[in-house]
């Protein structure tokens, strides 16, 4: 069975500390994403990377950085955790094909005090 | 740029009755479209897509939703609504260099008995 593999389901940081999310797939998939869920916002795209060192800015990628040096892993990085970066945070992945469905993970819910 | 408005951020129905939750959408591109289903504390499921073709696409669990391009619209139904239904519903259209998803803002469907 195919996977997009969430490290962690909960994690509580402090405020300041470098967080490191990871995400690591098994599909040989091209295309990675991270979202970030709220509610009331649905799902928003904070950066996506179409390739091993390729990156992208999504919609909200301020405060965070990526670090993809393997094709299966995508990482999520806060450099300096905040409050309100306090979320449920959503990796996915997909193939370059126009039809391909994403994967997703099942999520890591980061609170930050 | 894409974009997806789901009109009703809650949506109440009887169980029996019809399931109707609403999603336009605004693409530069000839858009592919996707709800997807969160029931609590699990993760993304897709229910159905569409691409090209027939402009009438069946999900599972009974659910079809119908493309109409004139209407920017993706709205999603169900004839006949069961308890099990109960979650958010998220409507997303794909698009940009790596066909990224953009999500609306999520539909929670309560089901009375």
């Amino acid at each position: 069975d195919v996977k997009v593999t969430q490290s962690s389901r909960y994690l509580v940081k402090r405020t300041g500390e470098k967080v490191f999310l990871e995400c690591v797939q098994d599909m040989d998939h091209e295309n990675m994403f991270w979202y970030r869920q709220d509610p009331g916002l649905g799902l928003r795209l904070i950066y996506f990377s179409y390739d091993v060192k390729m990156k992208e800015k999504g919609d909200i990628p301020e405060g965070y950085s990526v670090s993809r040096e393997k094709k299966e892993r995508f990482s999520l990085i806060l450099e300096s955790a905040s409050t309100n970066q306090t979320s449920m945070y959503l990796c996915a992945s997909r193939t370059r094909g126009q039809g391909a469905l994403n994967t997703f993970g099942s999520g890591t819910r980061l609170t930050v005090v | 740029a894409q974009s997806v408005t789901q009109l009703g951020s809650h949506v109440s129905v009887s169980e029996g009755a019809l399931v109707l939750l609403r999603c336009n959408y605004s693409s530069s591109v000839p858009p592919y479209l996707f709800w997807y289903v969160q029931y609590p504390n699990q993760g993304l499921q897709l229910l159905l897509k569409y691409t090209t073709g027939a402009t009438l696409v069946k999900g599972i669990n009974g659910f079809e939703a119908e493309f109409k391009k004139s209407e920017t619209s993706f709205h999603l139904t169900k004839p006949s609504a069961h308890m099990s239904d109960a979650a958010e519903y998220f409507c997303a259209v794909s698009g940009g260099s790596a066909r990224q998803l953009t999500f609306g803002s999520g539909t929670q469907l309560t089901v009375l008995p």
